[in-house]
């Protein structure tokens, strides 16, 4: 069954104080791994794409890495406005040719100031 | 502006009730599909479409039509709403079989079914 996976559920760091969120996933013929942030009310926003195992992806503080079996969300030196739920997801073949989305149920990060 | 519409943003309903959420994509996308995100569950694709009269069901269709007669627009339709689907619903739309088919998502439809 595919499946992904997001640990841990909450983090709270301190400004400055750089971590990792991470995603693993089991999906048989995997087309893409994908990153989004998401605000309280709204809708999620893309991040990265990554296709395949030792690609990585860099945007300001964040830093996205995969390998065959997880993805890494490096936030180096996160400020307040990094505070936000990330959402990991994969996209799998569907049915008859078609592909679908999974999405891991997320890393709710809180940064102090 | 490059966005997805979703209308309405809250509706409160009863049991039973026919409803339709509209949701429109203005980027010339294929591909569009509906979510629901529940507390614990996180997003769960409901329905997608890869374009004009092709749709097929995500990992929880149950109790939802849609139809894509356009390509711009995806309504989700629940003939005879109950309780249980009372949650978040976000529309999303992406480009199809390129690098990078990152999704754009609507702003939300919080729905409540007494």
């Amino acid at each position: 069954e595919d499946q992904v996976t997001q640990s841990p559920e909450a983090l709270r760091l301190q400004e400055g104080e750089s971590s990792s969120l991470n995603c693993s996933y089991t999906v048989s013929g995997l087309r893409g791994l994908f990153w989004y942030r998401q605000d309280p009310g709204k809708g999620p926003e893309f991040l990265f794409t990554l296709y395949s195992a030792g690609e990585e992806k860099e945007k300001e503080r964040l830093k996205a890495t995969l390998t065959k079996k997880e993805s890494f969300l490096h936030i180096t030196a996160p400020k307040p406005e990094d505070s936000a739920t990330y959402l990991c997801a994969v996209q799998a073949p569907g049915a008859s040719g078609t592909y679908k989305y999974i999405f891991g149920t997320g890393t709710r990060l809180k940064v102090l100031a | 502006e490059a966005q997805v519409t979703q209308n309405p943003r809250y509706l409160i309903t009863v049991t039973g009730k026919k409803l339709t959420v509209t949701c429109s994509q203005n980027m010339n996308h294929e591909y569009m599909s509906w979510y629901r995100q529940d507390p614990g569950l996180g997003l769960r694709q409901i329905y997608y479409s890869m374009n004009v009269e092709v749709t097929d069901k995500g990992d929880v269709p149950e109790g939802y039509k849609v139809s894509r007669k356009e390509k711009r627009n995806f309504p989700l339709i629940l003939e005879s709403p109950s309780p249980n689907q009372t949650s978040l619903y976000f529309c999303a739309s992406s480009l199809q079989g390129l690098p990078d088919t990152e999704a754009f998502f609507g702003q939300g439809t919080r729905l409540t079914v007494v």
